[in-house]
């Protein structure tokens, strides 16, 4: 069965600081991964995703993750971070046949201190 | 392309009642998916459509839980009979059809059972 594992519930940074949010998948085949962020009262939206080819992927709102398949992770990265950036994230796998099946962890929930 | 529209935003219930949810997907998409998102935790998947038929259904929808596509376009979620634990954010989004490399997703709609 597909899983997805994201380590840290909470995470607090400075404004400015850079990010790494940790996530961990199961998956028996090639995945389609994917990290979203979720505003407080919000959908979903998409960050970024790969699904094959270059193993480091940009996303909007200068977002980047790494695919490392020996360690089956997929973290999410920022230089630099800005207060706007306080949210929910959720990373998620899905299936190159249905990528809107998706299994999707728990969050990981970013404070921004000024 | 205006997005995934959902209706109601927010809807209060009292135990026992029935709510209907809808959803409309951006208009080329031919996959529509529903999820449940509770409180602290990422969006579990409940269904979804690949025009009018119902394709797949989770362990998740229970038999008070029903829903249609009539005609491939908009969709609708009904609860029957709600229990406390029906409590949730209901998201729903679309994609493509099987080549789709993403869905979109909805703002979604908040059921609280009091």
């Amino acid at each position: 069965a597909q899983s997805v594992t994201q380590p840290d519930i909470h995470i607090t940074v400075s404004e400015g600081a850079s990010l790494e949010l940790r996530c961990n998948y199961s998956y028996g085949a090639t995945p389609y991964l994917f990290w979203y962020v979720q505003s407080p009262g919000q959908g979903l939206q998409l960050l970024l995703k790969y699904f094959s080819g270059d193993t480091l992927v940009q996303g909007i709102k200068g977002f980047e993750a790494e695919f490392k398949r020996s360690q089956s992770s997929f973290n999410l990265r920022k230089p630099s971070v800005h207060w706007s950036d306080a949210a929910e994230y959720f990373c998620a796998v899905g299936a190159k046949t249905n990528a809107g099946k998706s299994t999707f962890g728990d969050g990981t929930t970013l404070t921004v201190k000024p | 392309d205006t997005g995934v529209s959902q209706d109601p935003r927010h809807k209060i219930t009292k135990r026992g009642q029935n709510v209907t949810f809808r959803c409309d997907p951006i208009s080329e998409h031919n996959r529509l998916y529903w999820y449940r998102q509770t409180l602290g935790q990422g969006p579990e998947f409940l269904t979804y459509f690949q025009n009018e038929a119902q394709l797949e259904k989770s362990r998740l929808l229970s038999d008070r839980f029903s829903a249609e596509r009539p005609k491939g376009s908009f969709s609708t979620l009904e609860i029957q009979r709600t229990e406390q634990g029906d409590s949730a954010m209901y998201l729903c989004a679309s994609s493509r059809g099987q080549g789709a490399t993403e869905a979109f997703f909805g703002q979604g709609t908040r059921l609280t059972v009091v």
